[in-house]
């Protein structure tokens, strides 16, 4: 098993720009999760999902949305790009009754200039 | 959900074992704690939990207090590999928990040849 992928590993955006960062998981795994983590701080959830179809917002989801068509894939998209977005970003998955035992990818260093 | 504390930072010698602490004085009695580490510029890696009796598994030992106001996390024989920021968080596990993990600060364990 191949785990949880993310991709890209790094990437530079303008201010305004938009992308979409790319995570899937092989493991079968119900829930899916997006973090990011600001340098020297703790990780915070952007959003999560239970499941193909459902997503909810976590912690800080502004300017962030997300889509679930399938259980393997759970991509975040960023509109119009602002420095404040400048993070690193990780995506994780676990499945129930065991939610909070994550697998967690290697990560997506994001800068916006 | 409860708060935890924990230090800033620990120094561990190579081959010894790291007693990783952590407060969670207003635990309440449904709620678990978990601990996860990150290793330099990696996603966090799931180590242990556990509700009030001590749990051990392959990665580390965790010893809660009888009145689960504090824990303490043991990695027996510490290698250079074990130099992570470790965090403690509590939460709810159970039906209906959707796993969305708060991460703290944590302690920034330094293990020392």
């Amino acid at each position: 098993n191949a785990g949880v992928t993310q991709t890209p590993k790094f990437r530079i955006l303008k201010i305004g720009q938009s992308m979409t960062l790319q995570c899937a998981q092989d493991m079968n795994h119900n829930y899916m999760y997006w973090y990011r983590q600001d340098p020297g701080m703790g990780l915070k959830l952007i959003y999560y999902s239970v499941g193909a179809g459902i997503t909810d917002k976590g912690e800080v989801p502004n300017g962030y949305n997300v889509s679930r068509s399938t259980t393997e894939d759970f991509p975040l998209r960023l509109e119009l790009a602002a420095p404040s977005q400048t993070s690193v970003y990780f995506c994780a998955s676990s499945i129930p009754p065991r939610p909070y035992e994550q697998y967690f990818g290697p990560g997506t260093r994001l800068t916006v200039t | 959900d409860a708060k935890t504390t924990q230090p800033t930072s620990m120094d561990c010698a190579e081959g010894r074992a790291a007693n990783l602490p952590c407060n969670h004085s207003t635990i309440s009695g449904n709620e678990y704690v978990y601990w996860y580490r990150q290793i330099h510029s990696q996603g966090p890696q799931y180590i242990i939990h556990g509700l009030k009796n001590n749990e051990t598994n392959e990665m580390a030992s965790l010893i809660i207090t009888e009145d689960r106001k504090s824990s303490t996390l043991i990695l027996p024989h510490a290698t250079l590999r074990d130099t992570a920021v470790y965090y403690c968080i509590v939460r709810v596990a159970g039906g209906g928990s959707q796993g969305n993990l708060i991460f703290g600060k944590g302690t920034k364990l330094s293990v020392k040849p």
